[in-house]
C-alpha cells in the first residue's frame, strides 16, 4: 500500500511569492495534519483536518492556510513568503477514528521549501 | 517556557550501553504521550506510545510521570541502528494540536 505522498519534494521561491504544497494520505485515513520543521528543531504543528473540516490550528500567521478535499487529500498554502518560511513541510495522515486525535501519525517525506 | 522540552544532546554511547532520555511538558491537562524517531533527513516515525503504567517494546521502555509532568525513554543494549533523533510528543486534552519537542540526538558508536 502507498504511504503518505507529498509534492513537490523540493522547491525554491522568492520572497513575496506564494506556494501550494500537496499531500495524499494513506488510503482509508481521514485525518491530515501539517507541520513545519526547521533544521535542528522538532516539527511545529500548523493545521489538522478531519473530514474536510479544520480541527486544530497552531501558532502560525494567517498567511498559512489549508484545506482538505473530499478524497481526503490536502493542500497547504503559504502567501507572501518570507525568508523564515524556509523549512521542511511535513504532512501526516492518521485514521482519525471518530475524529479523535490518537497521535498515531504517518508522515510523508516532506516538501523542502527554500525562500530566497 | 516551551510546551515540550527535551535535552538536545547529543548523547554519544557505545554499542551495548543503556541510555535514557527525559522530556518535560508544561500542560498538566495533556492526555496522550508518544516517542517518535527521526533518522537524518527522513520523516518522523512512531516509536511507541507512553502509558501511565509504563510500557515496554523489546529494548525500549517508556514511562510517564504525571505528577512531575515528564516522560522518559530507556534504550537497553544500544545498537548502531538506534542512532537517530528521538522526539517527544504530547497531545493536550480535548485538542487536535500535536506538540513535538525539539528532539534528542543519539549517536551509538562501535
Amino acid at each position: 500500500d502507498a504511504g503518505v505522498t507529498q509534492s513537490p519534494t523540493h522547491l525554491i521561491k522568492t520572497r513575496g511569492q506564494h506556494v501550494t504544497l500537496r499531500c495524499s494520505p494513506i488510503s482509508g485515513h481521514k485525518s491530515v495534519s501539517w507541520y513545519q520543521q526547521v533544521l535542528g528543531q522538532g516539527p511545529q504543528f500548523i493545521f489538522q483536518y478531519y473530514e474536510k473540516e479544520e480541527r486544530g490550528r497552531g501558532n502560525f500567521p494567517d498567511r498559512f492556510s489549508a484545506r482538505q478535499f473530499p478524497n481526503y487529500s490536502s493542500e497547504l498554502n503559504v502567501n507572501a513568503l518570507l525568508l523564515g518560511d524556509s523549512a521542511l513541510y511535513l504532512c501526516a495522515s492518521s485514521p482519525g477514528l471518530a475524529g479523535v486525535n490518537t497521535g498515531e501519525l504517518f508522515f510523508g517525506e516532506g516538501s523542502r521549501l527554500t525562500v530566497l | 517556557r516551551k510546551e515540550v522540552e527535551q535535552d538536545p544532546g547529543p548523547f554519544n554511547v557505545p554499542e551495548g550501553a543503556t541510555v535514557a532520555f527525559n522530556c518535560t511538558y508544561s500542560n498538566s491537562a495533556s492526555q496522550s504521550f508518544f516517542w517518535y524517531r527521526q533518522d537524518c533527513r527522513k520523516e518522523p516515525k512512531l516509536l511507541m506510545s507512553v502509558y501511565s503504567s509504563g510500557n515496554e517494546d523489546g529494548r525500549f521502555t517508556a514511562q510517564l510521570n504525571r505528577a512531575s509532568q515528564y516522560i522518559s525513554l530507556l534504550i537497553r543494549d544500544s545498537k548502531l541502528s538506534d542512532s537517530a533523533t528521538y522526539l517527544c510528543v504530547v497531545i493536550p486534552t480535548g485538542g487536535f494540536k500535536t506538540i513535538f519537542g525539539a528532539g534528542t540526538r543519539l549517536f551509538v558508536k562501535a
